[in-house]
This record gives C-alpha cells, sequence and structure tokens, in this order.
C-alpha cells in the first residue's frame, strides 16, 4: 500500500492564483480530511469528509473548498491564493468507525504564496 | 468544538532522563487520544493512542495515562534517547459522525547527549 500520498510537494503561488492540492488513499478510509500546520499552531482542520459525496468545514475553512467524488481522492482547492495560506498542508485518513481510529497523514505540501 | 490544550511548547531534557507533555480537552465526550511524533520536515506519525474506556497504556518507553474526571491525559517518555528529539502533538477526537480529531499546539522535545 502506498498509504495516503499527496502532490505537489512544494508549490509557490502568486497572490490571487489558484491552484489544487492532491490527496489519495489506498486503503478504503472512509474519512479524509485536510490540515495546515503554521508555526506555534498545531494542525488545524480546514475541511473534512466522512464518506464520498460527503464534505463539511472544520476550524478555518475560508479560502479553501473540497469535493470527494471517490472513496480515494480528496482534493483541496485554493480558490484565489493569498499570503496568510502559506503553510504546511496534510491530508490525512482513518477508518471512520471501527477499527484502531488512527489517523495516516500525508507526506506534506509547502504552499508559500507571495 | 473541542479545545486541547497542551504544555510545555518547548522541553530539554538531559539523555536518560523522563519526559513528560501533558494536555487537557474540553469536551467530555472525546473518546480516542492518539500522541503523534513528528520529525523536522516529516509528516506526523502515530507513537501511541488510548481510549476512554482506559486508563494507562504502555509500550516499550512510552505511556499514555488519561485522566476522564478531569480531562486531561499525559504522555510519558522514560530513558530518553537523542532520537526521541522532535514535536509532539497531542490530539483528542470527537464522539460525533464527523469523528474530528483536535490537535494541541505541540511540545519541542531537544533530548541533550
Amino acid at each position: 500500500n502506498a498509504g495516503v500520498t499527496q502532490t505537489p510537494k512544494f508549490q509557490v503561488l502568486k497572490t490571487g492564483q489558484s491552484m489544487t492540492l492532491q490527496c489519495a488513499q489506498d486503503m478504503n478510509h472512509e474519512y479524509m480530511s485536510w490540515y495546515r500546520q503554521d508555526p506555534g499552531m498545531g494542525l488545524r482542520l480546514i475541511h473534512y469528509s466522512v464518506g464520498a459525496g460527503i464534505t463539511d468545514q472544520g476550524e478555518v475553512p475560508n479560502g479553501y473548498n473540497v469535493s470527494r467524488s471517490t472513496t480515494e481522492d480528496f482534493p483541496l482547492r485554493l480558490l484565489s491564493a493569498a499570503p496568510s495560506q502559506t503553510s504546511v498542508y496534510f491530508c490525512a485518513s482513518s477508518q471512520t468507525s471501527g477499527g484502531t481510529g488512527e489517523q495516516f497523514f500525508g507526506p506534506g505540501t509547502r504552499l508559500t504564496v507571495l | 468544538g473541542e479545545n486541547v490544550e497542551q504544555h510545555p511548547s518547548t522541553l530539554s531534557v538531559q539523555e536518560g532522563d523522563s519526559a513528560v507533555i501533558k494536555c487537557t480537552y474540553s469536551d467530555s465526550a472525546s473518546n480516542y487520544f492518539p500522541w503523534y511524533k513528528q520529525e523536522l520536515g516529516k509528516r506526523p506519525q502515530l507513537i501511541i493512542d488510548i481510549r476512554s474506556n482506559v486508563g494507562e497504556k504502555k509500550d516499550q518507553r512510552i505511556a499514555v495515562t488519561l485522566n476522564k474526571t478531569a480531562k486531561h491525559f499525559s504522555l510519558h517518555i522514560t530513558e530518553t534517547q537523542p532520537e526521541d528529539s522532535a514535536v509532539y502533538f497531542c490530539a483528542a477526537r470527537g464522539a460525533g459522525t464527523g469523528n474530528q480529531f483536535y490537535f494541541g499546539t505541540g511540545t519541542s522535545l531537544t533530548v541533550i547527549p
């Protein structure tokens, strides 16, 4: 199993540009989520999904959109990038119920917005 | 929603000493408490977890304790080694259908050889 994969690993955007961060998992997990990690602030939830076709907002959703058309994929879209969105983004997946509940993280995407 | 607080933010210990990191949570319905270790430039990785029906769990040099009444849980690392140096995050998972994870702000642990 590849686990959770993310692309790209690094990205530089100009203010106002849009882009999509890709996330995929091959563990048939129902639950997927996106976090941003900023120094001293831990991991903050942006959006999450409990299954294909179902998404919901987390703690810091503004400026981001998500969709979940398949169990495997959960892309994160930045609509109009702002410097405040400079951060490291992690995608994660876990079983919604049963099992250990462990979240598996992707390798992260380091995004810089100029 | 849930609020998870973590202390201390930085911790330095001599090699061989013990390290303790503490977290509190606000939602009494939270039922799953994982601890993650994150090395510089890498992804968070689960090191130990505990469910709300258990008071303590141990895995070699690492242990976690949970006090449901006081709503706090702690990570204990004994016989620390330089490779234990990393940032550690606690988290709490809610019992709702969304099963969201709420993270503490992290503790940067440095083990001095």
